[in-house]
C-alpha cells in the first residue's frame, strides 16, 4: 500500500477483555515497529520486527502484551486482560532495514473502560 | 540508555517569524541519528528532517533546518517563516546505530502559530 495502515482507528474495550490491533506496513519494508503514546507524551518503543522475528521486544511492559508478524508483512499487537492504564494511542511504523526513514501509521486509539 | 529532552512544553510564534525548538540528547555512542517529527491533531507522525552524527553540515529541508551542536549534544529544530499549518506537536527522536533500529522520543513541544 501507499502508507502504513492501522486498524481499527479507534477501539473501546472493557477492562479485562482481549484486544488485537493490526498494522499493515508499506510493501517491501522489512522492519516494523510498535510504539505506545500516552496522552501528552512522546511515543515509547514496544517491539521491533525484522522480517518475521522479533528483533527486540524489550519495550513490552509485561506479559499481557504480545505481537506477531507471521509472514513478515502484517503485524498484530495483542493485549490480554486489558487494564485502564493500557489506554493510549498505539502507533506502528515500518522502514527498510538500515534506512533513515520511518513511516508511521495514524495509530489505533485504545480506550479501556 | 539513550535519552531525549525537550524542555519547552509549549511555544508561541507569530506567523511568518522563525522559531527554534530545543532538543538535547544523551548517549555514549558515537554513531547515531537524530530525527524531528511533526504530529498534527490528526495524530499521524510526519517526518521532517534527519541528521547523522557524522554529518558535518547541518541538515536542511525546505523551511526546516537542524542546528546540530555535537559537543553540546543538542539538535534544535529551526522553522523559518512560520505558517498557521505549522501548529502541531513536534518530537525530537534519536536512533543509536549499534543498539537496534528503534527510535527514542522526547516528550514533545506544542507549537502554536499566531495569525
Amino acid at each position: 500500500g501507499a502508507g502504513v495502515s492501522q486498524t481499527p482507528s479507534n477501539k473501546v474495550t472493557e477492562k479485562g477483555k482481549y484486544v488485537e490491533l493490526r498494522c499493515d506496513p508499506i510493501s517491501g519494508h522489512t522492519a516494523l515497529y510498535w510504539y505506545r503514546q500516552s496522552l501528552g507524551q512522546g511515543p515509547e518503543f514496544l517491539i521491533y520486527f525484522q522480517g518475521t522475528g522479533a528483533a527486540d521486544d524489550s519495550g513490552l511492559p509485561n506479559d499481557r502484551f504480545f505481537a506477531v508478524r507471521p509472514e513478515g508483512s502484517v503485524s498484530t499487537l495483542k493485549i490480554q486482560r486489558t487494564e485502564r492504564g493500557d489506554s493510549a494511542v498505539y502507533l506502528c511504523a515500518s522502514s527498510l532495514i538500515g534506512a533513515d526513514g520511518y513511516t508511521f501509521g495514524s495509530g489505533t486509539r485504545l480506550t479501556v473502560v | 540508555a539513550q535519552k531525549i529532552t525537550q524542555t519547552q512544553p509549549g511555544m508561541f510564534v507569530q506567523e511568518k517569524e522563525a522559531v527554534t525548538l530545543d532538543c538535547t540528547y544523551d548517549t555514549s555512542d558515537q554513531s547515531y541519528g537524530l530525527f524531528w517529527y511533526k504530529q498534527p491533531s490528526s495524530g499521524e507522525m510526519i517526518f521532517l528532517i534527519y541528521q547523522g552524527s557524522y554529518d558535518e553540515q547541518n541538515a536542511t529541508e525546505g523551511r526546516y533546518s537542524l542546528n546540530f551542536q555535537k559537543a553540546r549534544k543538542s539538535a534544535n529544530l529551526v522553522i523559518s517563516a512560520s505558517q498557521l499549518g505549522d501548529s502541531a506537536m513536534y518530537f525530537c527522536a534519536m536512533r543509536v546505530n549499534n543498539a537496534g533500529n528503534m527510535l527514542t522520543f522526547g516528550g514533545g513541544t506544542r507549537l502554536m502559530v499566531k495569525p
